[in-house]
């Protein structure tokens, strides 16, 4: 089962920054919060990833509690190629016994 | 970012035939790969993992006789599905994942069976 609880849709307008929040309150030490996101009828693309400090790359901002058990991913910018659903999952790295378990997703709607 | 490439992105098989989904890492070495279905609407379903060089792992529910997955080499894993019939049509995406950098991947293969 997936360890994350996300919201199923939200709405953001575009050119305005759009925060997906993420809950994963059993997360284990080891684990790592990564993101990924998928437009319709392709596979998922990876975006951003963090074990507790905030992170930041071109695509996005990834900000993790104190406490590890919640986090946002921000789209600083949103425009109508970000609409798709997006995915937060927990996971250990370096392991054999790595599983990627996708959770349902939030999916994003960019309106113009 | 690492390059999954899956082939062939689409395919239409007759029922009782068998289809061979490809998935290769270009650019890395892919010790671990994921195969996933995904029907409309929903979330991806993990199906199995395999390590190069050992039998794949399969997910509780999953018919190893009948998605059959070969990781012979650190590129290249197949996942072929045997004897396929209609409800086997759906999105197939596999995932390569390469140590530290997490998983990528692949673009999907739409597989319909008539």
């Amino acid at each position: 089962d997936a360890k994350t609880t996300q919201p199923p849709s939200m709405d953001c307008a575009e050119g305005r920054a759009a925060n997906l929040p993420c809950n994963h309150s059993t997360i284990s030490g080891n684990e790592y919060v990564y993101w990924y996101r998928q437009i319709h009828s392709q596979g998922p693309q990876y975006i951003i990833h963090g074990l507790k400090n905030n992170e930041t790359n071109e695509m996005a901002s990834l900000i993790i509690t104190e406490d590890r058990k919640s986090s946002t991913l921000i789209l600083p910018h949103a425009t109508l190629r970000d609409t798709a659903v997006y995915y937060c999952i927990v996971r250990v790295l370096i392991s054999r016994d790595d599983k990627i378990i996708f959770g349902k997703g939030t999916r994003l709607h960019i309106l113009p | 970012g690492a390059v999954v490439s899956q082939h062939p992105s689409r395919v239409i098989c007759k029922s009782g035939t068998s289809v061979k989904i490809e998935c290769r890492s270009l650019d890395f070495q892919a010790t671990t790969m994921f195969w996933y279905r995904q029907f409309p609407k929903q979330s991806l379903m993990l199906m199995a993992t395999s390590n190069e060089g050992s039998k794949a792992t399969y997910e509780q529910g999953v018919e190893k006789d009948k998605f059959l997955i070969n990781h012979a080499s650190l590129t290249l894993s197949t996942l072929t599905v045997t004897s396929a019939h209609p409800e086997d049509s759906s999105f197939y995406i596999c995932s390569a994942r390469d140590g530290e950098l997490g998983a990528f991947f692949g673009q999907g293969t739409r597989l319909t069976v008539v």
